[in-house]
């Protein structure tokens, strides 16, 4: 079956331009999760979706980021007024809760700010 | 607070050799689940390898086995018979029951030598 979908693969923005990346979960998938690579470093938490749920927000670094996810499927993150610091590959995952809580990963949004 | 740490930044192993990837976390949870995932040079991650923090056997697949050291908080990954398609970042990575975090280590670059 298809797996976890992001768009765009790559993006190039200028500073201070707005961002919206896209993630389409595993169908079914009740949990989902945004992360944040920089170069050379490991997964850094921002959001967790569960359900109808109020989100999990704890992992985002500033106001600048946000995301929602409408009808417990389709994700988006924004990133208003982009910084240079906010350049890295963007990870989206989704879950079946209860399953051992494995995630599956899409193929990341690789975004670049100059 | 939840803490990973993979203290091997790079490794190297001939092909068909054994290598030992190492993890240690922290953390105040009697439940949880430990993982190992790879990041091919294409981006994808995917999972390696699971473990429940309450069963005492070590998990494994295939080629690919844990060390599970609960009162150490230790979670080590051998990978055995290394092929070439092993050539991946590997990341550690711990959720506490509950499930709404995941929290990762910054990764072992790993090259499998022909």
């Amino acid at each position: 079956g298809a797996g976890v979908s992001q768009s765009p693969s790559n993006k190039v923005t200028e500073k201070g331009k707005d961002v919206e990346l896209r993630c389409d979960p595993i169908s079914g998938h009740t949990a989902l999760y945004w992360y944040r690579q920089s170069l050379g470093q490991g997964l850094e938490f921002l959001i967790y979706f569960q359900g109808n749920s109020a989100p999990d927000k704890s992992g985002l670094p500033s106001d600048r980021f946000s995301a929602e996810r409408t009808g417990g499927s389709v994700s988006t993150l924004t990133i208003q007024r982009t910084q240079q610091e906010d350049s890295a590959v963007y990870l989206c995952a989704s879950s079946l809760m209860g399953q051992g809580y494995e995630q599956y990963f899409g193929p990341g949004t690789r975004l670049t700010v100059t | 607070a939840q803490t990973v740490t993979q203290s091997q930044p790079e490794m190297s192993v001939q092909e068909a050799e054994t290598v030992t990837l190492s993890c240690t976390y922290d953390t105040s949870e009697s439940n949880y689940y430990l993982f190992w995932y790879k990041q091919p040079p294409s981006r994808q991650m995917i999972l390696v390898i699971r473990q429940e923090a309450y069963k005492q056997q070590n998990a494994t697949e295939n080629r690919f086995s844990v060390n599970f050291q609960k009162a150490a908080k230790s979670f080590s990954l051998k990978i055995s018979d290394s092929q070439l398609g092993d050539t991946a970042m590997y990341f550690c990575a711990f959720t506490p029951n509950t499930g709404n975090q995941f929290y990762f280590g910054t990764g072992t670059s790993l090259t499998v030598i022909p």
